[in-house]
């Protein structure tokens, strides 16, 4: 069992529709990252956060510590959302060595 | 704007020819990373550097090398590239650690 689990792997959505990508964890952590990558580029770091809720843009992350758990939410997707969304933790006592998720290809339709 | 900047975006080298890809950083962080990703997998820490104190990975092979001569450039140096080392490799920085980690663009590495 993976420590770091994502659902779905796979995800095709309308524009506009909301989405949600879910991440689960089994071990303690200190913070949680979502990340982004688009076909063959670089990642971009979407969040980190270690508790509650952040928001930027049509961009949600919440995390519950008790649950384990964190979601990703997309509002109004369009598009150009389509990438790899990836959830990756530091694993309490690694340092800096993330942990990833096997990542979910998203692709909204126009 | 701040960022990491990888250099080149394409590299193409020989199998055993010793090559150099480069990440520098605007950002002043104290942590800089070496990734590998392989074609639909999850990026690979090879090692990564706090300040000037090294810190390897158990399982990154010793062909992979590493410099950072300042704050703000960093070099993965591979000594002899094999066929499976072919894959994007992504330069990420952050401010401590666990810290939210800065990536670059990335460097695809072909081998022929």
């Amino acid at each position: 069992k993976n420590e770091v689990e994502q659902s779905p792997q796979n995800l095709t959505a309308q524009e506009g529709e909301f989405i949600t990508i879910n991440c689960s964890y089994s071990v303690g952590i200190s913070a949680l990252h979502w990340l982004q990558q688009h076909p063959g580029g670089g990642i971009v770091s979407l969040f980190m956060l270690s508790s509650g809720k952040k928001k930027h843009g049509r961009l949600i992350a919440t995390i519950n510590i008790q649950e384990k758990h964190s979601s990703l939410h997309i509002t109004a997707s369009h598009p150009r959302d389509s990438a790899v969304y990836i959830c990756a933790v530091p694993l309490l006592g690694s340092g800096s060595r993330l942990t990833f998720g096997e990542g979910t290809q998203l692709t909204v339709n126009p | 704007d701040a960022m990491v900047i990888q250099n080149p975006r394409y590299q193409v080298t020989q199998f055993g020819k010793p090559v150099t890809l480069s990440c520098s950083q605007t950002l002043n962080h104290n942590v800089m990373y070496w990734y590998q990703q392989k074609s639909s997998q999850a990026p690979k820490l090879l090692f990564h550097y706090y300040d000037k104190d090294f810190n390897n990975e158990a399982d990154t092979p010793d062909n992979f090398q590493s410099r950072r001569p300042n704050t703000s450039f960093c070099f993965l140096d591979i000594r002899s590239p094999g066929l499976g080392d072919a894959a994007m490799y992504l330069c990420a920085t952050s401010n401590d650690r666990p810290g939210p980690q800065h990536f670059g663009d990335g460097t695809r590495l072909s081998i022929l």
